[in-house]
């Protein structure tokens, strides 16, 4: 079954760095994939989709099908950027199916 | 628009009792998903209901019930709770079935403690 793993549980950059969020996939055929965002005190809420390729608060995901993955980057981070990541899947073109997430802390 | 609204935000069990949490959706989505988020294992996937029926399930124990009203609200229920079930229900709603969008609205969940 198709399934996402993120290797980190906790991610800390200074504010201004780059930030490389990782999620990795298992699938053989065309993945959808997605990334969602959960701010402190607030929902779990969509930030990306690999299909749109677009730029969201300036993060960016590129499927990456040779390596299997679906990184979310941003060149320079803000402190307000500190939340809970997940990685996402469709999965049997029927459910999405979450990783474990990672905790990204922006220190100032 | 609201958006997705899940009660009870907090509640407090002791084992073995039973619980039943509600969710209403998003005005005009038929599609409720639900989730059990936990800091050692992230989202795991409940079950899925659409027009009042189940469409997909996860791998949880048959004490995990659910259903879906024909106003598409949802209710889910977990009978013989043990102290693993401790854990933040949350609810999403779209449009159509998660599968065909992956674009999901969430609750605030329900914070369960098993005591």
């Amino acid at each position: 079954a198709q399934r996402v793993t993120q290797p980190e549980k906790l991610l800390s950059v200074f504010k201004g760095a780059p930030v490389e969020l990782k999620c990795n996939y298992s699938y053989s055929g065309s993945p959808e994939l997605f990334w969602y965002v959960q701010y402190s005190r607030q929902r779990l809420q969509l930030l990306l989709r690999h299909i749109s390729r677009e730029s969201i608060k300036g993060f960016t995901a590129d499927l990456n099908k040779g390596e299997t993955s679906f990184h979310l980057k941003k060149p320079f981070a803000q402190e307000e950027d500190s939340a809970m990541y997940y990685c996402a899947i469709i999965q049997g073109a029927q459910k999405l199916v979450f990783g474990q997430g990672t905790r990204l802390t922006i220190n100032p | 628009k609201a958006g997705v609204t899940q009660t009870p935000r907090y509640l407090i069990k002791t084992r073995g009792q039973q619980v039943t949490l509600s969710c209403s959706p998003i005005s005009g989505h038929r599609s409720v998903s639900w989730y059990q988020q936990t800091p050692g294992q992230g989202l795991q996937f409940l079950f899925e209901y659409f027009s009042e029926t189940q469409r997909n399930k996860g791998n949880f124990p048959g004490r995990f019930s659910g259903r879906q009203f024909s106003n598409s609200r949802s209710e889910m229920n977990v009978s013989t709770l043990e102290l693993g079930d401790s854990a933040l229900y949350l609810c999403a709603s779209s449009e159509r079935l998660a599968g065909s969008t992956g674009e999901l609205f969430f609750g605030e969940g329900s914070r369960l403690t098993v005591l």
